[in-house]
């Protein structure tokens, strides 16, 4: 099976513009979760997908927002950018509850 | 909500042993995870425990306490490709949703010649 997708990989965006990443999940797997990776706070989660529906988020602003497809596929839009966006943005999917997460080679972001 | 404390450096030697240690407060305990990151990659999973006990996985052994609210990684005969980043990562049963996972901020584990 193919692993989790990322796209981009890298992108370089200037303060108060809006980026969009996309992410695929391994063939099969329903629930999608974003995580942001940053030096100073570490792995945080963003919020999590599964059939198309928002289930659970994480402590951010109202400027991340995300969406699932039919298809599973998910992408995840931050809007108004700001210099502290800038970080390691991961996206992992699972099966079932009980299962494993498993990321994708993550999108870096860079806000100037 | 929880709080996840790990050490933040450790050091070992090649053909060593080394354990990571990880204590975890929690309010809906649903699953301790272990990932393992090299520097500018992806997090890739390494263990999972549910039920007390030791987990081995070749090189690779976990251990949970659920009642302590610990868990430890254990390397056994270290290789320098083990220098990484050790992520110890708790599940909360949260209700409709078991998949977010909190995520302590990482052992790095330096392994000399």
């Amino acid at each position: 099976k193919a692993g989790v997708t990322q796209t981009p990989r890298y992108l370089i965006k200037t303060r108060g513009q809006q980026v969009t990443l996309s992410c695929s999940p391994i063939s099969g797997h329903r629930s999608v979760s974003w995580y942001q990776q940053t030096p100073g706070q570490g792995l945080q989660f963003l919020f999590e997908y599964f059939s198309e529906t928002q289930r659970n988020k994480g402590n951010f602003p109202g400027r991340f927002s995300g969406r699932q497809f039919s298809n599973s596929r998910s992408e995840m839009n931050v809007s108004t950018l700001e210099l502290g966006d800038s970080a390691l943005y991961l996206c992992a999917s699972s099966g079932t509850a009980k299962e494993t997460q498993y990321f994708g080679p993550g999108t870096r972001l860079l806000v100037l | 909500g929880q709080n996840i404390d790990q050490p933040t450096e450790m050091t070992a030697t090649e053909g060593a042993i080394v354990q990571i240690n990880c204590t975890y407060q929690t309010s809906g305990f649903n699953g301790l995870f272990w990932y393992q990151q090299h520097a500018g990659e992806a997090p890739t999973f390494l263990s999972y425990n549910v039920l007390d006990g030791l987990e081995e996985k070749g090189r690779f052994s976990s251990f949970l306490s659920r009642s302590k609210g610990y868990s430890y990684l254990l390397l056994k005969e270290l290789q320098m490709k083990d220098s990484a980043s050790y992520l110890c990562a708790v599940r909360e049963g949260i209700s409709g949703s078991a998949r977010q996972l909190t995520f302590g901020s990482g052992t790095q584990l330096t392994v000399l010649p």
